[in-house]
């Protein structure tokens, strides 16, 4: 069974940094693309950002480009988000999301990402 | 960037009752729309995509239809677990969604 377990939420302030992890489990996680999306309060799902399964193309919303960095560690089946220069409107529940043929297939249960003063 | 629109953003049914949902795109998408099923403090769940083709698992009162830029979620005949939040996505140029549809009780 596929499994996503997110950690590393919080309460973060604006300008500060945090950095969220991705547990996987259930599937071998070095074959597969990998996403984060995030679901603001009251706000339609968003995608954040894109790796591949190697960890050589990364891709990002226009709305996180140059504050946030995606990576993953292959060995330890680990999916992180570096978040730097954070914004009050980036306060959400982030998700990791694996990717089969293009298509987000599974999800983890999210992780509580607060930015306030 | 390609947008995604839902419609209603909330319906109000009753169990039996035949649901439908629009999800519509800015351009088009060919056949690479999903539906997600989602239930208050839970991630979203993947009923449907490519469009038309039903997850392994998801009751068969779900289909979906639609092609290019106009897509329809139906539920047959609506039973009491069926009450959530409903989102398309697109994945043919990254990845959006559509804002959401609730189906609630009458």
């Amino acid at each position: 069974e596929v499994q996503l377990v997110e950690s590393g939420g919080g309460l973060v302030q604006p300008g500060g940094s945090l950095r969220l992890s991705c547990a996987a489990s259930g599937f071998t996680f070095s074959t597969h693309e990998m996403n984060w999306v995030r679901q603001a309060p009251g706000k339609r799902l968003e995608w954040v950002s894109y790796i591949s399964g190697g960890g050589e193309t990364t891709y990002y919303a226009d709305s996180v480009k140059g504050r946030f960095t995606i990576s993953r560690d292959n060995a330890k089946n680990s999916l992180y988000l570096q978040m730097n220069s954070v914004r009050i409107e980036d306060t959400a529940l982030y998700y990791c999301a694996r990717i089969e043929q293009q298509l987000t297939d599974s999800w983890g249960q999210g992780t509580l990402v607060t930015v306030s003063s | 960037d390609i947008q995604m629109t839902q419609s209603p953003s909330t319906l109000s049914a009753s169990v039996g009752d035949r649901v439908t949902i629009t999800c519509r795109a800015s351009q088009s998408i060919s056949i690479w729309l999903a539906w997600y099923q989602q239930k208050p403090g839970k991630a979203p769940k993947l009923l449907i995509y490519q469009a038309s083709s039903l997850k392994s698992g998801v009751p068969s009162r779900f289909s979906g239809s639609g092609s290019g830029t106009e897509f329809t979620l139906t539920i047959s005949s609506l039973q009491p677990d069926d009450f959530a939040t409903y989102h398309c996505q697109q994945y043919n140029n990254y990845w959006t969604f559509g804002q959401g549809t609730k189906v609630e009780f009458k």
